[in-house]
């Protein structure tokens, strides 16, 4: 399997731009997870789905973001408008089951709002 | 809700020398406890996972333990290499919420 697959790699973006984030899991993971990761903050839970069902959107900064899973192969992280401020590394991961076991992270996509 | 620390924020230490990345967590009611590696501009990679029921694990030069008691967990890096170089960081599963917090991370530097 060739892991967890995002794009883009780099995305530069004027500020109140839409912006799209991709994410192919691993196949046959049931859990996918999008994280931000910042120097201030670290790593933060943005949002997860279990068999293509969010179930918690409560890391969700703003009504900007969205998310979806339209199917077991994909998913979108949308900012819109984007902001100076929602600059950062956003990572998706995939998972077999909810305790964590094959925890594995996409390269992550490196956004910069100018 | 869970907060983890991970001090110290960084560490240099000569190839060779063994070493312990230390991680301590707020809330006891863990599930298992993960200690990732993240090389510069690149995911993170689960090195070693420990359930709340176990006190240890190992894979190679690597050594993880946990005392949930204390909510501290540590990461033995043995006859360290330059190759080691990157930042390590440890995340706690919640056995109620089912969400990995994460640390800040350690960022280690072997020198050769």
């Amino acid at each position: 399997d060739a892991g967890v697959i995002q794009s883009p790699r780099h995305e530069v973006t004027e500020m109140g731009q839409e912006v799209t984030l991709r994410c192919k899991p691993i196949s046959g993971h049931d859990y996918l997870f999008w994280y931000r990761q910042t120097m201030m903050r670290g790593l933060e839970l943005l949002i997860y789905f279990n068999n293509n069902v969010p179930i918690d959107d409560s890391g969700m900064p703003e009504d900007r973001f969205s998310a979806k899973m339209p199917n077991a192969s994909f998913s979108t992280l949308k900012i819109q408008p984007s902001e100076p401020r929602d600059s950062a590394v956003y990572f998706c991961a995939s998972s077999l089951g909810w305790a964590g076991y094959g925890y594995t992270f996409g390269s992550g996509t490196r956004l910069t709002v100018v | 809700k869970q907060e983890v620390t991970q001090i110290p924020a960084a560490l240099s230490v000569p190839e060779g020398e063994n070493l312990v990345l230390n991680c301590s967590f707020t809330d006891s009611a863990i599930y298992n406890l993960q200690w990732f590696r993240q090389d510069p501009g690149k995911g993170l990679t689960s090195l070693l996972l420990i359930q709340s029921s176990q006190r240890e694990q190992t894979s190679g030069r690597l050594n993880a333990s946990l005392d949930k008691s204390s909510g501290r967990s540590t990461l033995y890096i043995a006859a360290s290499q330059p190759g080691d170089s990157a930042t390590y960081l440890c995340a706690g599963l919640g056995g109620s919420n089912y969400k990995l917090t994460f640390g800040k991370g350690t960022l280690l530097t072997v020198n050769p």
